[in-house]
């Protein structure tokens, strides 16, 4: 499978707890974000690398949160300490030209 | 205000009609704008770009107005497995390459 893969694919935490997500990206693309989308709602924008760089981040993106890129390949993005209001599916997307593509998500679900 | 605004639906057509969706956007700095197609409990996918000049994909017809701020997406001839939501999205100059999406609109083509 030579699409942007996402680990793990579901994840049930009790509020107060770290998790970590992780994304694998399409080896040739560069830049890679983070989104977040709650049901009914859009895919809303966290952060962005271009490279290892984190270039853009989004008022979304509370201090519990934080994303890293080392070496430019795989990403990751860490919640602490989780409220209830984080359960949602985080997706990851690459860029190549114009076009972003979409990992499969994980769906986070805070008891 | 949300910045993209859409009709959430959900639009129920029998096979073989047409549908329009309709898109607003409220930022004048919009760079490129597209239609992205997402399955239940499925990742975004590109559905197609939507120039200044209109374009045509098959069944699929996008069209912009930057005057009017507004974005349309035609479908010819409903398919049963055009059923989906259809995500309305917009890239702002003056944000990185962050992905604005709207909330979604929801089509159900039934036999």
């Amino acid at each position: 499978d030579t699409g942007v893969s996402q680990n793990p694919r579901h994840k049930i935490t009790k509020r107060g707890q770290n998790v970590t997500f992780r994304c694998d990206p399409i080896s040739e693309h560069n830049r890679l974000y983070w989104y977040r989308q709650t049901l009914g709602q859009g895919p809303e924008f966290l952060t962005y690398f271009q490279n290892e760089a984190q270039l853009e981040k989004s008022r979304l993106l509370s201090d519990r949160f934080s994303a890293e890129r080392p070496k430019g390949s795989f990403s990751t993005l860490e919640i602490q300490r989780t409220e209830q209001g984080d359960s949602a599916m985080y997706l990851c997307a690459t860029q190549l030209g114009d076009e972003q593509f979409f990992g499969p998500g994980t769906r986070l679900t805070v008891l | 205000r949300k910045e993209v605004e859409q009709d959430p639906g959900p639009f129920n057509v029998p096979e073989g009609a047409t549908v329009a969706f309709n898109c607003t956007y409220s930022n004048s700095a919009s760079q490129s704008f597209f239609w992205y197609r997402q399955d239940c409990r499925k990742e975004p996918k590109l559905l197609m770009s939507v120039y200044s000049s209109g374009n045509e994909d098959g069944r699929f017809t996008a069209q912009l107005n930057r005057a009017s701020q507004y974005i349309s997406l035609l479908i010819r001839d409903s398919k049963l497995s055009d059923s989906a939501t259809y995500l309305c999205v917009v890239k702002y100059s003056n944000s990185g390459y962050a992905l604005n999406f709207g909330k979604g609109t929801s089509l159900l083509v039934t036999p």
